[in-house]
């Protein structure tokens, strides 16, 4: 079993709906990363939050420390919006490196 | 700022070749990582390096060398290239937070791979 896990593997929505991905983890973490890889393959940093809630424009993630979850929220999806989203934590033991999980393909369509 | 720069970006192998994948950064990191990623997978570190003279492997090191001479870059050679080697690489640094956490993640376009 994978320490990363992300639902949904694929997600198609129509444009203007809210949008959730979750990722749920079960190590100790000391941060958890959302990453968006665009089609064409390069890979931006959305979030990173080892705590709460952090916003940025359309984007909203939330982390329970807790629980072992993290979901990323779109408000208003876009086309553009259409990307894998990657969750991906540092754990406790592991310094500096991060695990990844598999990635949550999404399709706005317009 | 350029950012993380990766070469080439595409490059085809024949079986037994090698090569050196480059990827310089302009942003002063401390944390420097190469990551490969075949298709439909995640993202697996090769190698990572926390300064200057100091790397260490990821989960998948096999096959694969790399050097930090200086902050700025860090290259990852493949020697005798495999099939196997076949994958998108990326390079991907980040700055260096307290008690050995790390901030942002910065990644390269990518390498595409393909060893025949």
């Amino acid at each position: 079993k994978n320490e990363v896990e992300q639902s949904p593997q694929n997600l198609t929505a129509q444009e203007g709906e809210f949008i959730t991905i979750n990722c749920s983890y079960s190590v100790g973490i000391s941060a958890l990363h959302w990453l968006q890889q665009h089609p064409g393959g390069g890979i931006v940093s959305l979030f990173m939050l080892s705590s709460g809630k952090k916003k940025h424009g359309r984007l909203i993630a939330t982390i329970n420390i807790q629980e072992k979850h993290s979901s990323l929220h779109i408000t208003a999806s876009h086309p553009r919006d259409s990307a894998v989203y990657i969750c991906a934590v540092r754990k406790e033991t592991s310094g500096s490196r991060l695990t990844f999980g598999e990635g949550t393909q999404l399709t706005v369509n317009p | 700022n350029a950012g993380v720069t990766q070469t080439p970006k595409f490059r085809i192998l024949k079986i037994g070749q090698s090569m050196t994948l480059q990827c310089t950064q302009d942003m002063n990191h401390n944390y420097m990582y190469w990551y490969r990623q075949d298709p439909g997978m995640g993202l697996k570190l090769i190698y990572y390096s926390v300064g200057a003279g100091i790397t260490d492997k990821g989960e998948v090191p096999n096959g694969y060398n790399v050097s930090r001479s200086t902050t700025e870059d860090f290259p990852l050679r493949l020697e005798l290239a495999a099939p196997s080697q076949t994958s998108v690489y990326f390079c991907a640094s980040s700055y260096r937070m307290g008690q050995g956490s790390t901030g942002e993640l910065f990644f390269g376009e990518g390498s595409r791979l393909t060893v025949l």
